[in-house]
């Protein structure tokens, strides 16, 4: 149980255009989710807290207009970078709270960005 | 907000002997710690978590210490083999959870 997916696993796109990555829980409910970013040889560094329903929370120095959550449903949230940058090129990692816990995330396996 | 100092940054210790990763936290409503282990390119894997209501958690060669009046948690390794090569990043969590820099341990044969 608590299994997290991510969709693409991997990605290449060109400067300028926008992509966009999906987080599914696929056999449990998130209310939340957690965007992290993670460059080389770096720790992962929380991005965003994504509510179903309403308004993701950005942390400090994340622009939200270049990042835009979306969390429609109670099983898919999705990030979408726009107008993408090389210095946007990353591993982004999505994460979930199990059922009936706010103690351990579930991670997704992650989506590797890469801009050309 | 949190703030999750971690360390050593690299640890290299000789196949058989103890590993030791030390952590601190900064925000006293943080109640949960857990401790990840992570291969290049892959989601973060918990090796073990402990809750603030309690003191120590072991699990066969891997244990956890908390010390929540001077907020600090550290991992403890024993008997390292090898495939305990990774890079481990602690973290702290009351809702959203913040992750330390990473430790890179290799374990020499």
């Amino acid at each position: 149980g608590a299994v997290v997916s991510q969709h693409p696993s991997w990605v290449i796109c060109k400067s300028g255009t926008s992509v966009k990555i999906e987080c599914r829980s696929l056999d449990f409910q998130a209310t939340t989710m957690f965007w992290y970013r993670q460059f080389p040889k770096q720790s992962l560094m929380l991005m965003a807290t994504s509510n179903e329903g309403s308004k993701a929370t950005y942390e400090q120095g994340v622009e939200k207009d270049k990042f835009l959550i979306n969390h429609a449903s109670l099983t898919l949230s999705t990030l979408t970078v726009t107008s993408a940058h090389p210095e946007d090129s990353s591993f982004y990692i999505c994460s979930a709270p199990g059922a009936g816990t706010t103690y351990e995330q579930y991670f997704g396996p992650g989506t590797r960005l890469t801009v050309t | 907000g949190e703030n999750v100092e971690q360390h050593p940054s690299t640890l290299s210790v000789q196949e058989g002997d103890s590993a030791v990763i030390k952590c601190t936290y900064s925000d006293s409503a943080s109640n949960y710690f857990p401790w990840y282990k992570q291969e290049l390119g892959k989601r973060p894997q918990l090796i073990i978590d402990i809750r603030s209501n309690v003191g120590e958690k072991k699990d066969q060669r891997i244990a956890v210490t908390l010390n929540k009046t001077a907020k600090h948690f550290s991992l403890h390794i024993t008997e390292t083999q090898p495939e305990d090569s990774a890079v481990y990043f602690c973290a702290a969590s009351m809702y959203d959870m913040r992750f330390g820099a990473g430790t890179r341990l290799t374990v020499k044969p």
